[in-house]
């Protein structure tokens, strides 16, 4: 079964632009975790999805918006972008709502200049 | 907020010792997990656990959950130039998929 995907794996923006990332799930996972890592802070919560909507949300602001697709696909939208932006994304799938077992994948690196 | 408390944060061991680090929480969790981060790469979940007391073994790899639920170690036995690494734990507590992290040990294994 292929493991959880992300694209791109590398993103060179300029501050005040937005940016899209992408995640594919494991097949037949319905919930998707987004984190932003960065070596300050660690590995923190973003936002999650589970069958379309948002149920958990993190500490960050309104720049940072989500949404799921109904084939349990997710995207996370970053607008405005400022350097400190400057992370990897990383997305987790877990096979229920109710698991919380998450598998990671690759990520993001995305780059603010 | 809840956080966790990730030691050490670093380990420089020869090749062939065991291997133990510790996450604490002033918070009660109802799941932790064990992931590895390579660099460059997305955290590999090692091990599950889900309830108080219990210990799981994944080859080389034992975690626990502490009786408290406020913490959790792993160990690694007899170590390899492959556990090279950044592990993390991961709390869960509640609905849904938010896990808390913590800062991470990273491992360093001489030959």
């Amino acid at each position: 079964k292929a493991g959880v995907t992300q694209t791109p794996r590398y993103l060179i923006k300029t501050r005040g632009q937005q940016v899209t990332l992408s995640c594919s799930p494991i097949s037949g996972h319905r919930s998707v975790s987004w984190y932003q890592q960065t070596p300050g802070q660690g590995l923190q919560f973003l936002f999650e999805y589970f069958s379309e909507t948002q149920r958990n949300k993190g500490n960050f602001p309104g720049r940072f918006s989500g949404r799921q697709f109904s084939n349990s696909r997710s995207e996370m939208n970053v607008s405005t972008l400022e350097l400190g932006d400057s992370a990897l994304y990383l997305c987790a799938s877990s096979l229920q709502g109710t698991s919380y077992e998450q598998y990671f994948g690759p990520g993001t690196r995305l780059t603010v200049t | 907020g809840q956080q966790l408390n990730q030691s050490p944060q670093s380990m420089f061991i020869q090749e062939g010792e065991d291997v133990s680090m510790n996450c604490t929480s002033s918070s009660i969790f109802n799941t932790w997990l064990w992931y590895k981060q390579d660099p460059g790469e997305g955290p590999v979940l090692l091990i599950a656990l889900y309830k108080a007391g219990e210990l799981t073994s994944n080859g080389r790899l034992t975690a626990q959950f502490g009786i408290t639920r406020k913490d959790s170690f792993l160990n690694i036995s007899a170590s390899i130039p492959s556990d090279v690494g950044i592990y993390f734990c991961a709390g869960h507590f509640g609905q849904g998929g938010k896990l808390i992290f913590g800062q991470g040990t990273e491992l360093s294994v001489k030959p």
